[in-house]
């Protein structure tokens, strides 16, 4: 079965640090750019963090540049999110999904084909 | 940053079309994406670049451009169609990813 398992939320403080982690099955893993994508209690979506197959590009939504980080483990079909300077804003729930690629002559889009069933994160 | 406006509800009769807007700068010149998501659940992609319906969406959902505006067009609404529904682009300038804010589609 093609999935996506996330894990690692729960509770922390204000300041504090969570890795989160995502584990990919049914699929060849090292194919494909990631994401996490987040949703506050009640919110809408918001992208967070995107990478590249080899890990060799990323980029992240403003608001978690220099707090969180995300990155990959190939051989372990596993995408992470470690999360620096927890924030009360931070709380929601995380999402990892896998990123299919449009590439016109004038752009790189993305979209998320697959997603798991997320893990909270409460920063309180 | 960059935005884009959906308005916050529509509803529609069951079997009768729904159609959700997604307005923002340029967006005429962007792929845009739609996702559904029911209450507890992860999100799941509905149409993709702007036309494209992944394996087991049914073609009653589409999506079209125009202008500042896409909209996604829910045809033969019903029961289990009722979601919070949200658009994505790309923002190429910044590399940055935005979802719309959310439409809930009511099926009454």
């Amino acid at each position: 079965e093609v999935q996506l398992v996330e894990s690692g939320g729960g509770l922390v403080q204000p300041g504090g640090s969570l890795r989160l982690s995502c584990e990919g099955s049914g699929f060849t893993f090292s194919s494909f750019w990631m994401t996490w994508v987040r949703q506050a209690p009640g919110k809408g979506l918001e992208w967070v963090a995107t990478i590249k197959q080899d890990g060799g590009e990323t980029s992240s939504v403003d608001s978690v540049k220099g707090r969180y980080t995300i990155s990959r483990d190939n051989a372990k079909n596993s995408l992470y999110l470690q999360m620096n300077s927890l924030r009360a804003e931070d709380t929601a729930v995380y999402f990892c999904a896998r990123a299919r690629v449009v590439i016109t002559v004038t752009s790189f889009d993305w979209y998320f084909d697959l997603w798991g069933r997320g893990t909270l994160v409460t920063v309180s | 940053s960059y935005v884009l406006t959906q308005p916050p509800s529509v509803s529609v009769a069951p079997g009768q079309t729904a159609m959700i807007t997604c307005g923002g700068d340029s967006i005429g010149i962007k792929s845009v994406h739609w996702y559904q998501q029911k209450p507890g659940q992860a999100p799941v992609l509905v149409v993709y670049d702007d036309s494209g319906r992944p394996s087991g969406i049914p073609a009653r959902f589409s999506a079209s451009r125009s202008g500042n505006t896409a909209t996604l067009t829910i045809t033969s609404a019903e029961a289990g169609d009722e979601a919070d529904y949200y658009c994505q682009v790309t923002e190429n300038n910044s590399d940055q990813n935005v979802f719309g804010t959310g439409t809930k589609v009511s099926v009454l």
